[in-house]
Parts: structure tokens; sequence; C-alpha cells
């Protein structure tokens, strides 16, 4: 596609209940990453796959969190039995490869909200 | 470890006034790169720039000009004659060449407001 797309837009989500946050990166682009954005803690880093695997997994929360992509392409990010503390935005880029000169482009993200 | 710095939390000019974005960082590697980036009220980070820390010519691109100095570790983002179009919350990010994973260390963001 022409950009990075995130589904959904919006999810409210009761606490305790599991979510999935879709990832479709730009045709082409091998790195695709998941960041978070909130409040108090700014833009994080989560995860990052080259292709269909994740070596850098070092920024996802706790084991509650998880991702995976399949056919170098979407990916899924899926949080289990939320709290209300995964409230935030959940961005997703995706880039030509992991060089890090390679500019990375960001999807609108998926705005998470758990009662 | 790699950190960045924007100390401004909030600016708020006038239509048409210059305003200056500060940008620190912090890191061991010598290479790296600088990156700016907009999110306007819809959500979405917009890519701006992307400078490497081999090159330090400032760079302009209409309204927006950058100036990158080594010296001081600072690469601060100049938007000339303001516009209300321009609000929105700008972040610097550093990138480190490392083995493995590319990550985007961001600052803390300046949210940016022209008022009419």
């Amino acid at each position: 596609g022409a950009g990075v797309s995130q589904s959904p837009s919006n999810k409210v989500t009761e606490k305790g209940k599991d979510v999935e946050l879709r990832c479709d990166p730009i045709s082409g682009h091998t790195a695709l990453y998941w960041y978070r954005q909130s409040l108090g803690q700014g833009l994080e880093f989560l995860i990052y796959f080259q292709g269909n695997s994740a070596p850098d997994k070092s920024g996802l929360p706790s084991d509650r969190f998880s991702a995976e992509r399949t056919g170098g392409s979407v990916s899924t990010l899926t949080i289990q039995r939320t709290q209300q503390e995964d409230s935030a935005v959940y961005l997703c880029a995706s880039s030509l490869g992991a060089f890090s000169g390679n500019t990375i482009y960001f999807g609108e993200g998926s705005w998470l909200t758990v009662v | 470890a790699q950190k960045v710095t924007q100390a401004q939390t909030e600016i708020s000019v006038v239509e048409k006034e210059d305003v200056t974005l500060d940008c620190v960082y912090e890191t061991r590697d010598t290479t790296y790169y600088l990156f700016w980036y907009k999110q306007p009220p819809s959500g979405e980070l917009v890519f701006l720039i992307r400078r490497n820390s081999f090159d330090e010519q400032n760079e302009i691109s209409g309204r927006y000009s950058w100036n990158f100095q080594k010296s001081t570790s600072s690469f601060n983002f100049t938007i000339t004659a303001s516009q209300v179009v321009d609000s929105a919350v700008y972040f610097c990010a550093l990138s480190e060449r490392t083995a493995g994973a590319q990550k985007l260390v961001f600052g803390q963001g300046t949210r940016l407001t022209i008022n009419p």
C-alpha cells in the first residue's frame, strides 16, 4: 500500500480481555516495527521484525505482549489479559530494511483504551 | 546509553513568527542518524528529515530549516513564517548504527501551537 495501515483505529476493551492489533506495512518494506505512545512514557520501542523474524523483542513490557509477522508482510500485536496501564496508542512503522539510516515511516496508530 | 532531550514542552506563537525547536542528543557512537517527525492531531508520525552524523551541512526545505552541530550535540529545527497548519507535536529522534535492531530513541516532543 501507499502508507502503513493499522487496524483498528480505536479499540475499547474490558480489563482482562485479549486484543489484537494489525499492521500492514508499506509494500516492499522488509523491516517492521511496533512502538507505543503513552502520556507518561512518551514513544517507546516494543519490537521489530526483519522479514518474519524478530531479532529484538527487548521492548515488550511483559509476557502478556506478543507479536508475529507472516509472509514478510502483515504483523499482529497481541495483548493478553489487558490491564489499564496498557491503554496507549500503538504505532506500527516500516522501513526498507533494518539499516539504521533507513527512514522509518509510521502509521496512524491504534488507540487502545482498557476500561 | 543514547538519549534525546527536547527541553521545550510547549511553544505558542502567533502566525508568521519564526520559531525554533531545540533538540539535544547523547550517544557514544560515532555513526548515528537524527530525525525529526511531526505528529498532527490525526496521530500519524510524519517524517520530516534524516541527517547522518557525518553530514553537518544545514538543510533548508521551504519554510523549514535544520541546524546540526556535532560540537554541541544539537539538531535544532526552525520554522520560518509559521502557519496555523504547522501546529503539531514535533519529535526529534536518534538512531544508532548497532548490530541487530534499529531503534529510534525519541525525545519527549514539543507541542507547537500557531495562533492566527
